[in-house]
């Protein structure tokens, strides 16, 4: 089975722009979150989606927006871009539900703010 | 709110030789699950092996074990036999809202470097 997938692996930005990152869930999962990895912050939860709906989101502004369609992809956009929202974005996929369900993660989308 | 806590930022092993790591976590929640991760230089999350909170028997997969200990909200991960491989920043999580949405909140990992 192949495993999570991001696009693209790298990007640069400029203050001010915006910016789409994608994601392939591993096939058959339905749930896919979204995770910010800082040197100064660690890693933290943006947001998470089942079956195209949001479930959970974490304590960002509203600059950061996802959506998930209908075969279970995913994108998150972040707007106005700042110099602080240079990070690895992690996307994770998982079945969604039961207990003992695992996230797997993707290799990330590694994004500089210019 | 629940947190996670990993209080060693580095640490060295030499090959072949065993490693624990610590790992503490504090919720109010009966029902929660406990994951460890490798993240090796690449950026990649790499997921190593999961306790649940009533699970009785303590996690192995392969080389890893996880040392759960409840009543102390402890759950650390142990490496026998070293590789070079394993050298790598590993990260203790815990999820949150296990009968709903996923979300898993991380603590501020170990970097593990394998002497050889």
């Amino acid at each position: 089975k192949a495993g999570v997938t991001q696009t693209p692996r790298y990007l640069i930005k400029t203050r001010g722009q915006q910016v789409t990152l994608s994601c392939s869930p591993i096939s058959g999962h339905r749930s896919v979150s979204w995770y910010q990895q800082t040197p100064g912050q660690g890693l933290q939860f943006l947001f998470e989606y089942f079956s195209e709906t949001q479930r959970n989101k974490g304590n960002f502004p509203g600059r950061f927006s996802g959506r998930q369609f209908s075969n279970s992809r995913s994108e998150m956009n972040v707007s106005t871009l700042e110099l602080g929202d240079s990070a690895l974005y992690l996307c994770a996929s998982s079945g969604g539900q039961g207990a003992t369900d695992t996230q797997y993660f993707g290799p990330g989308t590694r994004l500089t703010v210019l | 709110a629940q947190k996670i806590t990993q209080t060693q930022p580095g640490m060295f092993v030499q090959e072949k030789e065993a490693v624990t790591l610590d790992c503490t976590y504090d919720t109010s929640d009966q029902s929660y699950g406990l994951f460890w991760y490798k993240q090796p230089s690449s950026g990649e999350m790499i997921f190593l092996i999961y306790q649940g909170s009533y699970d009785e028997q303590n996690a192995t997969e392969g080389r890893y074990s996880l040392n759960f200990q409840k009543a102390r909200k402890s759950a650390n991960l142990v490496i026998s036999a070293s590789q070079l491989g394993d050298s790598a920043m590993y990260f203790c999580a815990m999820r949150e809202g296990m009968d709903s949405s996923y979300k898993l909140i991380f603590g501020s990992g170990t970097r593990l470097l394998v002497r050889p």
